[in-house]
C-alpha cells in the first residue's frame, strides 16, 4: 500500500480563521514532508520530519505550524493566512535511512483558498 | 547547490507518437539521486522511478522508458506510443541525502503534455 491521504480536500478559511490540515501514512515511513504548489509551478518544500522530529524548516512564516504527533501522523495549522497563502498543499512520506534518498510518496493534497 | 532544467515548458502530441521530455541537472555531489514525478489534473504526484548516480542503467517500464548518461547530466524519459491519459504535468527532481535522514528535493518547473486523441 502506497497510499498517502490528506483531509480535507478542499477548505476555504478567512484571515482571521485557524484551521488544521491533515496528513495520514501506514507504510512505516520515517519521514514525511509538507510542500505548498502553486499553480503551474513545482512544489516547494516546507518542512521536513524526521522520526518524528522537525529537521527542515524551510523560513515558513511562522503562521504556519507543522506537528507530528506520531510516526503516521502529519498536521499543519494554519492561523492568520494571507490571501497569497492560497495553494495546493501537499503532504509525502518517504523511507528514511542514513544519507540515501528514496522516492517521497505524494497525497492528493488540499487546495486551500484564503478569503 | 542543486538546479534541474525541463527546457519544454510544453508539448502536445497525437495519440501513439512517442515523445521525450528533457532532463538536465546540476551538483557537485558524486551520490545523488534523480526522480521523475507525474501530476495529473487531479493535483497528486505519482512516483515514476529512482535512479541513484552509480547506476547508469537505462531502464524500461512498459511503455516508459528513461535514459541516464551521467556525460551530459542528463536523464531524459520516453513514453512510446502515448495515450491520452499521459496527458499530465511531468516534473524532473534531483536529491542528495540529508543527513538527519529523508531528502530534499529540487525540482525542474515541469513539461505540461498533452496526448490529442
Amino acid at each position: 500500500d502506497t497510499e498517502v491521504t490528506q483531509t480535507p480536500k478542499h477548505l476555504v478559511m478567512g484571515m482571521t480563521n485557524k484551521k488544521s490540515l491533515k496528513c495520514e501514512q501506514h507504510m512505516g515511513h520515517r519521514a514525511m514532508y509538507w510542500y505548498k504548489q502553486k499553480a503551474k509551478k513545482p512544489p516547494e518544500l516546507m518542512f521536513v520530519y524526521s522520526y518524528e522530529k522537525l529537521s527542515i524548516n524551510e523560513s515558513v512564516p511562522s503562521r504556519f505550524s507543522p506537528e507530528c504527533p506520531n510516526s503516521s501522523l502529519l498536521n499543519l495549522h494554519l492561523h492568520a493566512l494571507q490571501p497569497e497563502d492560497s495553494a495546493l498543499y501537499l503532504c509525502a512520506s518517504s523511507q528514511a535511512y542514513g544519507f540515501s534518498s528514496y522516492e517521497q510518496y505524494f497525497g492528493p493534497g488540499t487546495r486551500l483558498t484564503v478569503t | 547547490a542543486q538546479k534541474v532544467t525541463q527546457a519544454q515548458t510544453e508539448i502536445s502530441v497525437v495519440e501513439k507518437e512517442d515523445v521525450t521530455l528533457d532532463c538536465v541537472y546540476e551538483t557537485r555531489d558524486t551520490t545523488y539521486y534523480l526522480f521523475w514525478y507525474k501530476q495529473p489534473p487531479s493535483g497528486e504526484l505519482v512516483f515514476l522511478i529512482r535512479r541513484n548516480s552509480f547506476d547508469e542503467q537505462n531502464e524500461i517500464s512498459g511503455r516508459y522508458s528513461w535514459n541516464f548518461q551521467k556525460s551530459t547530466s542528463s536523464f531524459n524519459f520516453t513514453i512510446t506510443a502515448s495515450q491520452v491519459v499521459d496527458s499530465a504535468v511531468y516534473f524532473c527532481a534531483l536529491s542528495v541525502g540529508l543527513e538527519t535522514s529523508g531528502s530534499r528535493l529540487t525540482f525542474g518547473e515541469g513539461t505540461q503534455l498533452t496526448v490529442n486523441p
